[in-house]
């Protein structure tokens, strides 16, 4: 089955900085890499995603890539805010399974 | 637009009780719907999964079990809760389509003393 790696665990910037998060996938099968934000005590919201027919998915401060050779993709936060504070998830599926998660990143934007 | 609820926001049950979580989706049909638990500061264990009415796929073997009832209508129950049930228990639901796009309702707060 699809396992996720995800890193860092945790990520201290500095407010402005950018942000970047990388998730790398076993099944060459999945073609859908969405991310997740998740506030503390909230729920998870779908922030943005990408399927495997594009490379590269901008909205806004935030952007996905994804390299299918090399499996693995990634989440740029550019000019960080404090808002931006959260755990972040990345996960994977081929459509045919659910979601397979990543363990998520602690992202702390410092003012 | 679609709607997912979940009840109670919160609850606190002693060690041995029962349990029964609720979650609703409105505004879609046929919807694949999942069941995940949360710990403190930990990731997302998917636990059930269910692509239509009666039809459950667990995850992960333990003391819940999950059913389906109604086609927007999602339950998790246990006979006797464990200390190791505490977490935060989200529901989600998908496009019967596929498994992306998944949407996570409120949550359920699950403390077992």
């Amino acid at each position: 089955g699809e396992n996720v790696e995800q890193h860092p665990s945790t990520l201290s910037v500095q407010e402005g900085d950018s942000a970047v998060i990388k998730c790398t996938y076993s099944d060459s099968a999945s073609n859908y890499f969405p991310w997740y934000k998740q506030e503390l005590g909230k729920r998870p919201q779908l922030i943005i995603d990408i399927r495997s027919n594009v490379g590269e998915k901008k909205d806004q401060r935030i952007a996905v890539t994804l390299n299918k050779t090399a499996k693995h993709f990634s989440l740029h936060i550019t000019e960080t805010q404090p808002e931006d504070s959260a755990v972040y998830f990345c996960a994977a599926s081929s459509g045919n399974t659910p979601l397979v998660f990543g363990k998520g990143t602690r992202l702390s934007v410092i003012a | 637009s679609q709607t997912i609820h979940q009840w109670p926001a919160t609850l606190v049950q002693p060690v041995g009780s029962p349990l029964s979580l609720e979650c609703t989706v409105e505004g879609t049909s046929n919807p694949n719907l999942y069941w995940y638990r949360q710990a403190a500061g930990r990731g997302l264990q998917l636990l059930f999964y269910s692509v239509g009415i009666g039809q459950i796929s667990s995850e992960v073997p333990q003391n819940l079990s999950a059913s389906r009832p109604q086609d927007r209508q999602f339950i998790l129950s246990s006979k006797k809760l464990l200390l190791s049930d505490s977490g935060f228990y989200l529901c989600a639901w998908s496009a019967l389509a596929s498994h992306s796009e998944q949407y996570f309702g409120p949550g359920t707060r699950l403390t077992v003393t």
